[in-house]
């Protein structure tokens, strides 16, 4: 089973900062990741997709990097929305789904 | 616009089995090389994918939950499935159906139903 480790669990940031969340596989999941934003009793929202490409109506300051086993998802610029917990999911073993931990932006 | 919908009971007693229903709106079930699948969150914890049905009727589940969980589809009610067996208070979360895309991801959700076990 592959295994996925976001880091940091909480990242507190001021509104206008950069945020930058990692995901790490345990082993090469060449493309398959995914990036999802979640907000208390919502329903996560898919922001990314193959690692770069940014799902229908989501903003350029989301932005997404890397390959194999290290994935970066990057938010240039934190509006107050922004912040929410961010999950990675990997499909390299469709149609086995497997997510991270999540990691946290919170409000410095 | 596709829409999910979760429905079933919000509680449930230990060692019985929770069972849960996904009803799709606006679009077909049945339409072609779809998958549909279930995940959870446990209060203050991160999303846990249980598993999926194709338009087939194949399933795969996370070896975590195999030997007690079915998911199954009803193309006639478009309608999909979850029935997880002998469940404990661990089992308490929000249940989340979803349509998992091979090249995009997730991006149809329902709003997701909170089921507490206990007795």
């Amino acid at each position: 089973e592959i295994v996925l480790t976001q880091s940091p669990a909480t990242l507190s940031l001021s509104p206008g900062e950069r945020a930058t969340l990692s995901c790490r596989a345990s082993q090469s999941i060449r493309n398959s990741l995914a990036w999802y934003q979640q907000k208390p009793g919502q329903a996560p929202r898919l922001l990314i997709y193959d690692v770069s490409n940014r799902a229908t109506g989501i903003p350029a300051r989301f932005s997404g990097s890397g390959s194999g086993t290290d994935f970066t998802l990057t938010i240039i610029s934190l509006e107050p929305e922004d912040f929410a917990v961010y999950y990675c999911q990997q499909r390299s073993n469709w149609p086995q789904l497997t997510f991270g931990g999540g990691t946290k932006v919170e409000i410095k | 616009q596709l829409q999910l919908q979760e429905s079933g009971p919000g509680l449930v007693k230990p060692s019985e089995t929770l069972s849960l229903t996904c009803t799709v709106s606006g679009g077909s079930i049945s339409s072609s090389n779809y998958y549909w699948g279930w995940i959870r969150q446990p209060p203050g914890k991160g999303l846990e994918y249980i598993g999926s049905v194709y338009y087939s009727g194949s399933t795969w589940y996370n070896p975590s939950f195999k030997s007690r969980v079915t998911i199954s589809i009803d193309t006639s009610k478009n309608q999909f499935s979850l029935n997880l067996r002998s469940v404990t208070a661990a089992d308490t979360a929000v249940y989340y159906c979803a349509r998992p895309e091979y090249a995009y991801g997730m991006d149809d959700w329902g709003h997701g139903t909170t089921v507490t076990v206990s007795s």
